[in-house]
């Protein structure tokens, strides 16, 4: 299957500071991907859409101005946490559908996930 | 709001035995079901995908969809320890085609 990374995989800051989450399609292009946030024995919710070349789209209760999303290319989208606090600290996972010309948004079933990384704020 | 409901266990089989996970969804209008395993600290992994009633088989691996009932599961066959894991089941979400996740079942195969 394709591959999709993610960087760090492990970061610890302080309350305050901002952190980018890097998440990149390695052997395939992705005009979406999206961003999920894990917390200890809770499952996966989704938290953004992250579309190329548009602003992204947010799911209900998750602050834009906090979680900023970049779509630079076609295999890379960032996801910043500004001024993280203790209760940000959580697993964040990106995925991404591979783009294929033709197909509808949303008309596929192959999903990859990145690795995940893991954010912990002091 | 679709949701995806999972019993979340711990549910404990002895190796060699069959595991049988179950799924329940709140869209009747729900096309694309997925099953997926999620190691601890690690992100999912994707089992396998249905889209049809009826079963589907992937080597030890049978998935089970009635629409009718808006249940899906997942059987183990000759569960190993390596199987001991998390399994998220989940639909499609919006016209993105982000998924929506159940809360897992945690499965433990005991030697």
């Amino acid at each position: 299957g394709a591959v999709v990374s993610q960087h760090p995989s492990r970061v610890i800051c302080k309350s305050g500071t901002s952190v980018k989450i890097e998440c990149r399609s390695l052997d395939f292009q992705a005009t979406t991907m999206f961003w999920y946030r894990q917390f200890p024995k809770q499952s996966l919710m989704l938290m953004a859409t992250s579309n190329e070349g548009s602003k992204a789209t947010y799911e209900q209760g998750v602050e834009k101005d906090k979680f900023l999303i970049n779509h630079a290319s076609l295999t890379l989208s960032t996801l910043t946490v500004t001024s993280a606090h203790p209760e940000d600290s959580s697993f964040y996972i990106c995925s991404a559908p591979p783009w294929r010309r033709g197909r509808a948004p949303g008309a596929y079933n192959e999903q990859f996930f990145g690795p995940g990384t893991r954010l912990t704020v002091l | 709001q679709k949701e995806v409901e999972q019993n979340s266990g711990p549910l404990s089989v002895p190796e060699g035995a069959i595991a049988s996970l179950n799924c329940t969804y709140s869209d009747r209008g729900s096309q694309s079901f997925f099953w997926y395993r999620q190691y601890s600290g690690k992100s999912p992994e994707l089992i396998m995908f249905i889209y049809s009633n009826g079963d589907k088989e992937d080597g030890r691996f049978t998935a089970q969809l009635n629409k009718a009932s808006q249940y899906v599961s997942l059987l183990i066959r000759d569960s190993q320890p390596s199987d001991s894991a998390t399994y998220l089941c989940a639909v499609r979400g919006g016209s993105q085609g982000n998924l929506i996740f159940g809360k897992g079942t945690k499965l433990s195969v005991k030697p």
